[in-house]
């Protein structure tokens, strides 16, 4: 079964470009998250989504990030315009069902964003 | 302050020691304790899963959770070089709908053939 599926894997941008990364969860997985992950850090969640329902987007700073999920399935994450600070792992994760607070979450590799 | 705490190490061992890796968290209302693996340039992957006080087993890994104390531990027998890695501990709470999970920032752990 493939896992947790992310594009692009690397990504370099000048500052004030916008930037987009693509997201295919495990199929079945109604429940998808996108985290950031800063250097020696923990990931932290950004947004969570039940099927095409945003369910959690209270710590995506909503003046330059957007999330979309179309049909429920895929996903994308855009920054626009992005930051230097924005320089991170960007995580996608995705779960059966995350009700009841003890679901598997299953993490992507990753888009790991430089922004000069 | 943060709600939960992981010394970030990195912490280096010989093959064959047992690594002890632990995480302090401040929410009691924190149920569900769990210990994530990352390998560089990698997702994390999910190693072991608790929900009550006291000691799982599985294989050569053994977490153990104190809530009085606010404490879990992740314990790794017979370590490997393939062992090296990040491990970060990652905790929730218990919602009627939604998995939020709080990471540690992770400990570096190298095992040294």
């Amino acid at each position: 079964e493939a896992g947790v599926v992310q594009s692009p894997r690397y990504k370099i941008i000048e500052k004030k470009q916008p930037v987009a990364f693509w997201c295919n969860p495990i199929s079945g997985h109604n429940t998808l998250y996108w985290y950031l992950q800063n250097l020696g850090q923990g990931p932290e969640l950004l947004i969570r989504y039940e099927n095409e329902e945003a369910v959690d987007d209270s710590q995506l700073p909503k003046d330059r990030f957007s999330a979309e999920r179309l049909k429920g399935v895929d996903s994308t994450l855009k920054i626009q315009p992005a930051e230097l600070g924005d320089s991170a792992v960007y995580l996608c994760a995705s779960s059966l069902d995350a009700s009841g607070g003890k679901d598997t979450q299953y993490f992507g590799p990753g888009t790991r964003l430089t922004v000069l | 302050q943060k709600e939960v705490e992981q010394d970030p190490g990195p912490l280096s061992v010989p093959e064959g020691a047992i690594v002890s890796l632990n995480c302090t968290y401040s929410n009691s209302a924190f149920q569900y304790f769990m210990w994530y693996r990352q390998y560089s340039r990698k997702g994390p992957e999910l190693l072991m899963y608790t929900y009550s006080s006291g000691n799982k087993e599985d294989g050569r890994f053994t977490a153990q959770v104190d809530k009085s104390s606010k404490y879990i531990s992740l314990f790794i027998r017979d370590s490997q070089p393939s062992d090296s890695a990040t491990y970060l501990c990652a905790m929730s709470t218990f919602l009627a709908a939604g998995n939020k999970l709080t990471f540690g920032g992770g400990t570096r752990v190298l095992v040294k053939p």
